[in-house]
């Protein structure tokens, strides 16, 4: 059975930080992997989809990197702006349209 | 071009009762997945319907269930609710052209379900 994991559960950095959010999966038979934002109380924004081939992937401030053998991925965010403050989640796709969640990381960036 | 559009956006029922939760996908999109999200369990794989077929099914009893019409729009039901049942409930699309495709899933807004 797949499980993902992400650490930390909640990180709280200073505006202009980068820093970097990890996510672990015990299966690395899997299709793709996806990161997500949710804002309180809303739906999940998709960020970066890596495919099982790739090994990076980047839009703007986001570099998304995945380690299939090793079972990670990392979600890098440079400079930090308030706006980034949200929950990230990453899973992965196994069969079909499946997707399996981590927990999500609570990120907080003070201004 | 329009997003996933979900219905309603809050529900409040009592237990016993049933709910039945509607979800428009993208336009062109013919996969439609549900997911369960709840703090202490975290976002949880319902069902994915594809050409009005149930595809694919996760781990949750015979009182969920769903159907997807001819135009993709898909409901989910839940009946005889019950305490646990209260979440938000995501619907998600896709394009679906295959599994070794580079598809990104989209989620709606979602429906927050109390159940008292």
């Amino acid at each position: 059975k797949q499980e993902v994991t992400q650490i930390p559960a909640a990180l709280s950095v200073p505006e202009g930080e980068n820093l970097v959010l990890n996510c672990s999966f015990t299966d690395s038979a899997i299709y793709n992997l996806q990161w997500f934002r949710q804002d309180p109380g809303k739906g999940l924004t998709s960020l970066l989809l890596i495919q099982s081939s790739q090994r990076e992937q980047t839009s703007g401030r986001l570099n998304a990197s995945l380690d299939k053998s090793s079972g990670r991925s990392t979600l890098y965010i440079a400079a930090s702006q308030p706006g980034d403050s949200a929950t990230y989640l990453c899973a992965v796709r196994q069969g079909a349209q499946k997707l399996v969640f981590g927990q999500g990381t609570r990120l907080t960036i003070n201004p | 071009k329009a997003g996933v559009t979900q219905t309603p956006r809050y529900l409040i029922k009592t237990r016993g009762q049933q709910v039945t939760l509607s979800c428009s996908p993208i336009s062109g999109h013919r996969s439609v997945s549900w997911y369960q999200q709840t703090p202490g369990q975290g976002l949880q794989f319902l069902f994915e319907y594809f050409s009005e077929t149930q595809r694919n099914k996760g781990n949750f009893p015979g009182r969920f269930s769903g159907r997807q019409f001819s135009n993709s729009r898909s409901e989910m039901n839940v009946s005889t609710l019950e305490l646990g049942d209260s979440a938000l409930y995501l619907c998600a699309s896709s394009l679906n052209r295959g599994p070794g495709t580079n598809e990104k899933l989209f989620f709606g807004s979602g429906t927050q379900l109390s159940v008292l």
